[in-house]
């Protein structure tokens, strides 16, 4: 157990529609990442948020959204949704603002299901 | 293009055998190269190098980095049925690039 949580485990939507998924962060890490994992595929980054300011950002069309808060929770949210955006969506939260300069601990991840 | 290419893609092996797992990169800024080791959902944290040639260990399992050629293997000896999962390799540049990932399965 890494000790970060997200919510819900599941969830099924529609095309065209909107959902937010939850990242609750690790005591004392205030950098959240944001994954998307296709179905046999890695990981692929999507952004990531440091003391509230977005501090990277992957190759993800703006309707990609996401929000850090002051207790360093965070939320992704997807507008507009398709069919390819079905995927495993991983959080992973680290202490310091530099990926790779130390371990990332990884969420266990939301399944979404658009159809 | 920045990339990372895990190698093989899967693997099936028997208890007890030895396995090296393969990963190649091309990235701008590399800082770091990190294993981890997928067997539902969360990735979990196995090693991180940063330097060339130098062993990290840790149980059966190893991994070591070639920052010359770019590559890094790992490693795992006396296999159990327990390793079997998805191990993924990243490289940390501007941000986290992960390969496809090799899947293990260790038959008893």
């Amino acid at each position: 157990e890494t000790g970060v949580t997200q919510s819900p485990t599941h969830l099924i939507k529609t095309r065209g529609q909107q959902v937010t998924l939850r990242c609750s962060s690790q005591s004392g890490h205030n950098t959240v990442s944001w994954y998307q994992q296709a179905l046999g595929q890695g990981p692929q980054f999507i952004f990531q948020y440091y003391r509230e300011e977005e501090n990277g950002r992957g190759n993800f069309p703006p309707r990609f959204s996401g929000l850090q808060f002051p207790n360093y929770s965070s939320e992704l949210n997807v507008n507009a949704l398709e069919l390819d955006d079905s995927a495993l969506y991983l959080c992973a939260t680290q202490t310091g603002a530099s990926a790779g300069q130390e371990t990332q601990y990884f969420g266990p991840g939301t399944r979404l299901l658009v159809l | 293009e920045d990339k990372v290419v895990q190698s093989p893609l899967s693997l099936v092996v028997h208890e007890g055998d030895t396995v090296t797992l393969n990963c190649s990169y091309e990235v701008t800024n590399f800082r770091s190269l990190l294993w981890y080791k997928q067997e539902k959902k969360a990735p979990t944290f196995l090693f991180m190098l940063t330097s060339s040639g130098i062993e990290k260990k840790s149980g059966r399992l190893s991994s070591i980095l070639d920052k010359k050629e770019l590559f890094s293997i790992l490693n795992i000896t006396a296999t159990q049925t327990g390793d079997s999962a998805v191990y993924l390799c990243a490289v940390s540049h501007n941000d986290m690039r992960f390969g496809a990932g090799t899947r293990l399965t260790v038959k008893p």
